[in-house]
């Protein structure tokens, strides 16, 4: 299976600052297709995960500007901008290359 | 505005079996394919495997196959998830999510204890 890692966050996040959310694969998500698939998600306190990013870079449908995607085929960063409260809870990437899909076990996100 | 909505929260015996529902709307059921996800200790999320509502075709995740069984009732537009022989690794909350995970149902928090 692939091994998703993601990174603890070293400390919380002070109000409109930017943070950089990090994620690794094991194994290329670069598809034969030319895209890369890895989802973002953000589960916030209480609820179900929530899509913010998928193939990578694109934005899910009514998610804010403040969220963007980049990476390679294994190396992913999820950069949130002008954070805000409302952006705390856990942050998980996914990937859905190959089956079966696996999880990044998250990063939490406090803010100051 | 698509909604996929879960039975409620279940408190079962250890080896005994059970069925959560997802009952979807707003959009053609058979048209997207029906993934399950289970999340235990509030916060390890891991796929159990999808259906596709048009045929019944089934993907597994190894791990959670014999434990699983995923099956559709396509008049009620509703996916369903039947563990079997459960035991108290099994309490958690079960998901499910649309195609590309863009829509998810409420979760459904499984307990097993005698």
């Amino acid at each position: 299976d692939i091994v998703i890692t993601q990174d603890e966050l070293s400390n919380p996040v002070t109000s409109g600052e930017s943070v950089s959310i990090s994620c690794r694969s094991s194994k290329s998500l670069l598809y034969k297709d030319g895209k890369t698939y890895l989802n973002w998600f953000l589960q916030r306190p209480g609820q179900s995960p929530q899509l913010l990013i998928y193939l990578m870079s694109t934005r899910a449908s009514g998610v804010s500007d403040r969220f963007s995607g980049s990476g390679s085929g294994t190396d992913f960063t999820l950069e949130i901008s002008r954070v805000k409260a409302e952006d705390v809870g856990v942050y998980y990437c996914q990937q859905l290359v190959e089956y079966p899909y696996t999880f990044g076990g998250g990063t939490k996100l406090e803010i100051k | 505005e698509v909604q996929l909505q879960q039975s409620g929260p279940e408190l079962v015996k250890p080896g005994a079996s059970m069925k959560i529902s997802c009952k979807a709307s707003g959009y053609s059921f058979t048209g997207y394919t029906m993934n399950w996800v289970k999340q235990s200790h509030g916060k390890n999320l891991e796929w159990i495997g999808l259906i596709n509502p048009y045929n019944g075709g089934t993907s597994y995740n190894q791990k959670f196959k014999g434990k699983a069984t995923l099956t559709v009732d396509k008049s009620s537009s509703t996916a369903y998830m039947e563990l079997l022989s459960l035991t108290s690794e099994d309490s958690a909350v079960y998901y499910c999510a649309r195609r590309h995970f863009d829509y998810w149902g409420q979760g459904t928090t499984l307990t097993v204890s005698s």
